[in-house]
């Protein structure tokens, strides 16, 4: 699986967007890219994922640049409770050990009143 | 509600004194997985089930036991715990279809003394 590489922290005032961005430069072309976040010591929350479009649900929006190499998690109006660990991870669909993700450090986003 | 329930939340045990952490899921799911999360570590895989009657190791599987007898529960088993399985456990489920779409319980903290 490629490697991601995910700034270790950020800050963002309550009702703005915030925007977390994950470099891939390394990934293939049947790999996604998955987001999940982590909310202190809870188990970890899928928010999106996507191959090449972007994508949009009722979470968040994934912006993923034509090359694929890097990406964009925004969530457009955060609140304290965005305030977690959020984890960029690339992964092939359909691999022999599916449901296995590599979390690595994350970026913990803080969101600030 | 659409969830992982594991069991306990909480527990303080001894070296060697046999445990095991349940884990439940209502969705139907065929994938089900452990996780450890331990600090400077991250998660890590212990290990995972593809369907019922189907287990494999994951990374880390040492001194843990699993079995799926059925779809719904994939039970952790410590048989003789040590300090070193001190740590934050999760369960987690996705669809075959989706297999790295995952639904992670709350978690368990074990701490062996």
């Amino acid at each position: 699986d490629a490697k991601t590489t995910q700034p270790p922290s950020m800050d963002c005032a309550e009702g703005r967007a915030a925007n977390l961005p994950c470099n891939h430069s390394t990934i293939s072309g049947n790999e996604y890219v998955y987001w999940y976040r982590q909310i202190h010591s809870q188990g970890p929350q899928y928010i999106i994922h996507g191959l090449k479009n972007n994508e949009t649900n009722e979470m968040a929006s994934l912006i993923i640049t034509e090359d694929r190499k890097s990406s964009t998690l925004i969530l457009p109006h955060a609140t304290l409770r965005d305030t977690a660990v959020y984890y960029c991870i690339v992964r092939v669909v359909g691999s022999s050990n599916t449901g296995k993700l590599i979390f690595g450090q994350g970026t913990t986003l803080q969101v600030k009143p | 509600e659409a969830q992982v329930t594991q069991n306990p939340r909480y527990l303080i045990t001894v070296t060697g004194k046999k445990l095991t952490v349940t884990c439940s899921q209502n969705m139907n799911h065929e994938y089900m997985s452990w996780y450890r999360q331990d600090p400077g570590l991250g998660l890590r895989q212990i290990y995972y089930s593809m369907n019922v009657e189907v287990t494999d190791k994951g990374d880390v599987p040492e001194g843990y036991k699993v079995s799926r007898k059925e779809k719904r529960n994939f039970p952790l088993i410590l048989e003789s715990p040590s300090p070193n399985q001190t740590s934050l456990y999760f369960c987690a489920s996705s669809r075959r279809s989706e297999a790295n779409v995952l639904t992670f319980g709350a978690g368990s903290r074990l701490t062996v003394l």
